[in-house]
Order: structure tokens, then sequence, then C-alpha cells
């Protein structure tokens, strides 16, 4: 069974930069895996943010960045502001299995 | 403006089945890949299924092979999600997703309908 792994939880001061990241079972994550990453705040639907592992969309704060990193796809955050306190999905795509892969999610404390 | 709007969920007993819809407007739904994904109380997102613009093609996890199919109706802009044999464990928020144009993932999502199978 493949498996998405996620840091579970991160702290990050306002201001700061703080980086997520999201790794495959089956191997390194590479673009071909389309990592996309979503946000969810408490009682909302999920938000998407990124696709294609950078590719923001009209809606999302330039502040959001992607990026693969050390074999991981890697969502970061710099200038992080209060209303970024959320939970983070990562969604790896498995294009031989057709399958679609979420992450445990990050849940991200600003303090 | 996209939306996306789901109706369909209530509460059922084990082994019954439901048919949630998503209703889709503001673009042209028949261009477009559409999802089902869904939340479980407290616990993290699960992809369930998608299919294809022209609904030629579906795709499930490995888990709902079998007990859920995922079909639309392009002239009517609506997805559904048929559901059988129900569950405990299929207790959760059911969000219907359009795809990225151009490539794999989603951009609108709807808010969502609840399922909560329990005797």
């Amino acid at each position: 069974q493949t498996v998405v792994t996620q840091e579970p939880s991160l702290t990050v001061s306002p201001g700061g930069t703080v980086t997520l990241t999201c790794a495959s079972s089956t191997g390194a994550v590479t673009s071909g895996y389309y990592p996309n990453w979503f946000q969810q705040k408490p009682g909302q639907a999920p938000r998407s943010l990124l696709y294609s592992t950078k590719n923001r969309h009209s809606w999302t704060p330039a502040r959001f960045s992607g990026s693969l990193l050390g074999g991981k796809a890697a969502l970061t955050l710099s200038g992080v502001q209060p209303e970024d306190e959320a939970d983070y999905y990562c969604l790896l795509y498995y294009s031989e299995a057709h399958l679609w892969v979420f992450g445990g999610g990050t849940k991200l404390t600003v303090l | 403006e996209v939306h996306l709007v789901e109706s369909g969920g209530g509460l059922v007993q084990p082994g019954e089945s439901l048919r949630l819809s998503c209703a889709a407007s503001g673009f042209t739904f028949s261009n477009y890949w559409m999802h089902w994904v869904r939340q479980a109380p407290g616990k993290g997102l699960e992809w369930v299924a998608n299919i294809k613009p022209d609904g030629s093609d579906e795709y499930y996890v490995d888990s709902m092979k079998g007990r859920f199919t995922i079909s639309r109706d392009n002239a009517d802009n609506s997805l559904f999600l048929q559901m059988n044999s129900l569950r405990v464990e299929d207790t959760a928020m059911y969000f219907c997703a359009r795809g990225t144009m151009g490539s794999p993932g989603s951009d609108y999502w709807g808010q969502g309908t609840l399922v909560t199978v329990s005797s």
C-alpha cells in the first residue's frame, strides 16, 4: 500500500519561514508525481494552493512556494501570517495506477 | 464564478446505499476531470475516485472499488457517487472537486455533504 508522509505538526513564528515536506513510500518524489498542496482551516473545505510542484493558482499568495527537496515535495511559507495557521495536505499522483494519494497532513501552528 | 454544491448525504444503516450529487456551475463542466474526496471526522483527506471529462474512464482507490461508482451527466452539469454496501468506516464528509485544467490535481472544491453510517 502506497503511503505519503508529512510532518504531523510544525510551529512557526509570525513573519518566519517554514518548510513542509511530502514523501512517498515508493521512493523519491519527482515532478512526475505532480505534487499538489492544499490548505484546510477548521470547519472549511480544503483550498488548493499549488499544483504540479510549484504552480500557484490565481488566489494563492506569493508567500507560498513549492519545490522538490531531497527526494520530497516541499511547500515553503515565507513571511508567515497568523491566518496561515491551518492543516496542510499534499497530494501525489501515481500515474501507472491512476491513483491519487493524500499525505496525512501537517498541522501548522503560528505562535 | 465556479460553484460546486454537493447534496445527498445523510444517516444510513450499515449495508444500505446512498447516491451523492454535485451540481456544478460557472465553468464548462464537460471539459474537466472531476473528483470525489472524503474526510472522516477528525481525520485527513482521502481521495475516493475521479472521472474523465467525457465520462469514458473512471478510477478508484482500491478500498472502494466494487462498492462505489462515480458517474457524470455533462448535459446537466452534475457529478454523482453511488455508494453501496456502506460501512461504519465510510462515515465522512464527501467533497467534490474540479480537476485542474492541463495538469493532474484539483482546484475548486465544494463545501461537502456529510454521510453518517450507523446502526
